[in-house]
């Protein structure tokens, strides 16, 4: 089955722990990115990556790191979370760059 | 700069009452595709339809319709006969060309279709 599978679905966890969220998908896609969602502000794009070792900022890229070293994985890293980095997150994946994006499940983050 | 708009935040209709959904946007660049998604309340984001620069053609799928407005750079989305399983976050979004293809997401709108 074609999917996106991001990991983990919930993290409750504490300021300045460093943690990762993966993202993994079978379809042979080019392109990755990744969003987050919060209310009111719809999803804003904190990066994407057009391929293998190429990645590239979104609108809020700051306190975040991604890397790209398989085509179908794009981990994404916050090496000191923050409250304000509590939301909800999705991975997106997509065959080229005007088709339409693949959708993880979403992981929900809470920095306390 | 590209800008997707969704001025209406919450709409709530009646069950078989027809809704339109608005979406503008704005880029300089001719070549471009927008997009509507839907996030039910499970959370979980769906594709509905993409549709290019070029093509103005408006779209008819079941209840679904699009009305794609160069002219007025509006993307309107339009659900006939409503449905309570229509009641769901929709997301409007552009991609542009020239920026690498990154997408712009709209803030939303919030259909609730009461029975």
């Amino acid at each position: 089955e074609a999917q996106v599978t991001q990991n983990p679905r919930y993290l409750i966890t504490v300021t300045g722990k460093k943690l990762t969220v993966t993202c993994s998908q079978n379809m042979n896609h080019e392109y990755m990115s990744w969003y987050r969602q919060d209310p009111g502000l719809g999803l804003r794009q904190i990066y994407y990556s057009m391929n293998v070792e190429a990645t590239d900022k979104g609108d809020v890229p700051e306190g975040y790191k991604v890397s790209r070293k398989e085509k179908r994985n794009f981990p994404l890293i916050l090496e000191s979370p923050s409250p304000n980095q509590t939301s909800l997150y999705f991975c997106a994946s997509r065959k080229t760059g005007n088709q339409p994006q693949h959708f993880g499940d979403g992981t929900r983050l809470s920095i306390l | 700069a590209q800008k997707v708009t969704q001025a209406q935040t919450e709409i709530s209709v009646v069950e078989k009452e027809d809704v339109t959904l608005d979406c503008v946007y704005e880029t300089r660049d001719t070549t471009y595709y927008l997009f509507w998604y839907k996030q039910p309340p499970s959370g979980e984001l769906v594709f509905l339809i993409r549709r290019n620069s070029f093509d103005e053609q408006n779209e008819i799928s079941g209840r679904y319709s699009w009305n794609f407005q160069k002219s007025t750079s509006s993307f309107n989305f339009t659900i006939t006969a409503s449905q309570v399983v229509d009641s769901a976050v929709y997301f409007c979004a552009l991609s542009v060309y020239y920026t690498g293809n990154q997408f712009y997401f709209g803030t939303g709108t919030s259909l609730t279709v009461i029975p």
